[in-house]
């Protein structure tokens, strides 16, 4: 199957400080990302819909000055949280769609996990 | 969206077979039954997809009731590796992927 790819896969910050999370499709093209949030021992929830050289499509209460995504190219989305805060502490799980494949089928990258001190 | 049902958790034993079952009882034609799987600390990953028909592929098959109100998906033989929580979601045409809390699915060697 398809391969998504998240960098960085963990990454530990101060409070304030703003981080950006990169998301690649390494073997198709991705029109539109998707990315998610994820606190412990709960689901995955949507924050974002991004297609490729327009804006996001944020989900309600999700922030969009403080989640700031960039879809530039068909291969790369970033996500990045601006003036982070313990409470933005979460696993970060973005996804892809390839236009090629004839269903809707979602290829998920491993995720990141997000610490913020 | 039509909404899904599943248990919050089941157990299984290594090299037997498991039934997850997933109601969906408001579910409209148009949707296809997708089920995906998180293991601990990873992204999800598909398993397994279908719209009437029983499907069957290499990680598991699929069962969809004749009124398509359940649906349950079989792993033939579980082992340790398949402990995870496994999501049934129903989807129309390209639209997006809502995660309910899935079933959590414990495998004892």
């Amino acid at each position: 199957g398809a391969v998504v790819s998240q960098h960085p896969s963990w990454v530990i910050c101060k409070s304030g400080t703003s981080v950006k999370i990169e998301c690649r499709s390494l073997d198709f093209q991705a029109t539109t990302m998707f990315w998610y949030r994820q606190f412990p021992k709960q689901s995955l929830m949507l924050m974002a819909t991004s297609n490729e050289g327009s804006k996001a499509t944020y989900e309600q209460g999700v922030e969009k000055d403080k989640f700031l995504i960039n879809h530039a190219s068909l291969t790369l989305s970033t996500l990045t949280v601006t003036s982070a805060h313990p409470e933005d502490s979460s696993f970060y799980i973005c996804s892809a769609r390839d236009l090629r494949e004839p269903y809707n089928e979602q290829f998920f990258g491993p995720g990141t996990r997000l610490t913020v001190l | 969206d039509a909404k899904t049902t599943q248990p919050n958790s089941m157990e299984s034993n290594e090299e037997e077979p498991v039934h997850l079952p997933c109601n969906h009882s408001t579910i409209s034609g148009t949707d296809y039954i997708h089920w995906y799987r998180q293991l601990p600390s990873q992204g999800p990953e598909y398993v397994i997809h279908g719209l009437t028909s029983n499907v069957n592929n290499r990680m598991a098959s699929l069962a969809i009731a004749e009124d398509r109100k359940s649906s349950t998906l079989i792993l033939h033989r579980a082992t340790l590796r398949d402990a995870a929580v496994y999501y049934c979601i129903l989807i129309q045409g390209y639209s997006t992927l809502t995660f309910g809390k899935g079933t959590m699915l414990l495998v004892s060697p």
